[in-house]
C-alpha cells in the first residue's frame, strides 16, 4: 500500500544553519507530494507541493524536489530561523492524504 | 474569508460518554476528512466523505461515527467504544472538482479531546 517515511526527530539546529528533513514514499501510480507545517497548538498549513516528477515546490525559503527515481521528497532550507521551529509532515495524495509521522524542528538562537 | 472551523478547541469527556466534535467549512469543498494525531504517530485517517450523504472508513474508524447531511458540515462522534480517545483531532476538506493530484487540503485548527 501507499506509505510515507520521514526521518525521526527532533532535529535541533542553530539559527542560520542548513536544514534537511528526509522523506521517502511508496506509492502506486503518480501521487502528488506535500510538505505541511504545524506550529504549536495549531492545525496543519500547506508549506509546499509538487505534482509530478522533477517538480520543485518552494515557499518561504523551503524547497523540495519530487524525485521519482529515488522516491524521495526531501525538505531543505538554506538558513533556518527560530520562527521555523515546528513539526513538519511529508504527505502523499492519491484519493486520500497519507502522512509521515512528522519531524519536530527546534531552532535555537 | 473562507476556511474550516473546528469547535471546541478543547474538550473534556468523562469515560463512558459519547462526544461530538464539530467541523464546518465555507469553502464549498466536496470532500471532508477526519484525522487523529497522537505524539510520535503522525496523522491517521478516521473517516472521510467525498460527497453529501456518503462516507467511508479510514484506517482507524473503530469507536467513531460520522454523518454528512450537509456539504458544509462533517461532525465526528467519539463513542464510548473508543478505547483510547484522548488525542488531537483535525478536520480537513478538499475540492474534488479540481484535478485530484493538483490540489492540497485545507485543515482546521483542531480539537484536543481529553478523557477524564
Amino acid at each position: 500500500g501507499n506509505s510515507v517515511t520521514q526521518m525521526e526527530g527532533p532535529v535541533t539546529l542553530s539559527e542560520e544553519a542548513f536544514l534537511t528533513i528526509n522523506c521517502t514514499y511508496t506509492a502506486t501510480g503518480y501521487p502528488s507530494l506535500f510538505w505541511y507545517v504545524q506550529y504549536p497548538g495549531e492545525g496543519l498549513q500547506l508549506l509546499l507541493k509538487a505534482t509530478k516528477a522533477d517538480d520543485k515546490g518552494s515557499n518561504k525559503g523551503f524547497e523540495a524536489t519530487y524525485r521519482k527515481e529515488t522516491t524521495s521528497f526531501h525538505l531543505e532550507k538554506g538558513s533556518v530561523q527560530v520562527s521555523d521551529s515546528a513539526v513538519y509532515f511529508c504527505a502523499l495524495n492519491t484519493d486520500k492524504l497519507i502522512f509521515g509521522t512528522g519531524t519536530r524542528l527546534q531552532v535555537f538562537p | 474569508d473562507g476556511g474550516i472551523t473546528q469547535s471546541p478547541k478543547y474538550l473534556f469527556r468523562k469515560e463512558g460518554q459519547n462526544v461530538t466534535l464539530s467541523c464546518e467549512q465555507n469553502l464549498n469543498h466536496d470532500a471532508m476528512y477526519w484525522y487523529r494525531q497522537d505524539p510520535g504517530q503522525g496523522l491517521r485517517l478516521i473517516y472521510y466523505s467525498q460527497i453529501v450523504n456518503d462516507f467511508q472508513k479510514g484506517d482507524i474508524a473503530e469507536g467513531y461515527s460520522v454523518s454528512r447531511e450537509k456539504k458544509e458540515s462533517f461532525p465526528l462522534t467519539v463513542t464510548s467504544a473508543q478505547k483510547n480517545p484522548t488525542a488531537f483531532y483535525l478536520c480537513a476538506s478538499r475540492d474534488r472538482g479540481r484535478l485530484l493530484t493538483n490540489y492540497g487540503y485545507t485543515f482546521g485548527s483542531g480539537t484536543r479531546l481529553t478523557v477524564v
